[in-house]
């Protein structure tokens, strides 16, 4: 099926460090969303965006949806140990979501 | 308010058996949607229902069926199982109702191992 392309697929970042990660499509979307995965557990939703070019913070982490609604990017600000996790983009349109492969995130403390 | 919640949490069969999953949503959400997870292929859509009726289906094979019921939780059937359907699969939730926000919330999943 249809998926999206997230890069990077693994970060390797020592505690304090900012992370950046983004998420491209060939195909537009309505709605963007970013999602927190911890190992046998449910994604968690993390930020949604709703409009090209919104820009969404949500503590440390800030989101876009990007201009052409194809691409979203998520930064995350001053990493601590409890970020560590898998990090899923996800593209929305018409009650149905069409995921990334994740970004994997290891934080060293 | 309570989130989305799954049972079984864990489930083994073994080939050509077949398994019902139960997906409850967060009160007020009319949407449930299933969603298959594997290393492999990732998180993939299997289906959404609304009122009762599917509204969106995914690429999969007709072993994967669903329903939902008035009081808007759903189960999910997967009949004749095969070793590659071991995956942990997902439920969602969303109000439903009017243009979509798309804005799921997940439930923590049931892993189904298939051997």
């Amino acid at each position: 099926g249809q998926q999206l392309n997230q890069s990077p697929q693994s970060m390797f970042i020592q505690e304090g460090e900012d992370v950046s990660m983004n998420c491209t499509s060939s195909s537009i979307f309505n709605t963007w969303l970013w999602y927190k995965q911890d190992p046998g557990e449910g994604p968690v939703l993390l930020i949604a965006l709703y409009k090209a070019g919104e820009l969404t913070s949500n503590g440390r982490l800030t989101a876009q949806f990007g201009i052409t609604r194809k691409d979203s990017f998520l930064n995350i600000s001053a990493s601590i140990p409890s970020d560590v996790g898998i990090y899923f983009c996800a593209g929305g349109s018409n009650y149905k979501l069409t995921f990334g492969k994740g970004t994997l995130l290891t934080v060293n403390p | 308010k309570a989130g989305v919640t799954q049972t079984p949490r864990y489930l083994i069969k073994t080939r050509g058996q077949q398994v019902t999953l139960s997906c409850s949503p967060i009160s007020g959400h009319r949407s449930v949607s299933w969603y298959q997870q594997t290393p492999g292929q990732g998180l993939q859509f299997l289906f959404e229902y609304f009122s009762e009726t599917q509204r969106n289906k995914g690429n999969f094979p007709g072993r994967f069926s669903g329903r939902q019921f008035s009081n808007s939780r759903s189960e999910m059937n997967v009949s004749t199982l095969e070793l590659g359907d071991s995956a942990l699969y997902l439920c969602a939730s969303e109000p439903g109702q009017g243009i979509s926000t798309d804005t799921q919330y997940f439930g923590p999943g049931t892993r189904l191992t298939v051997l």
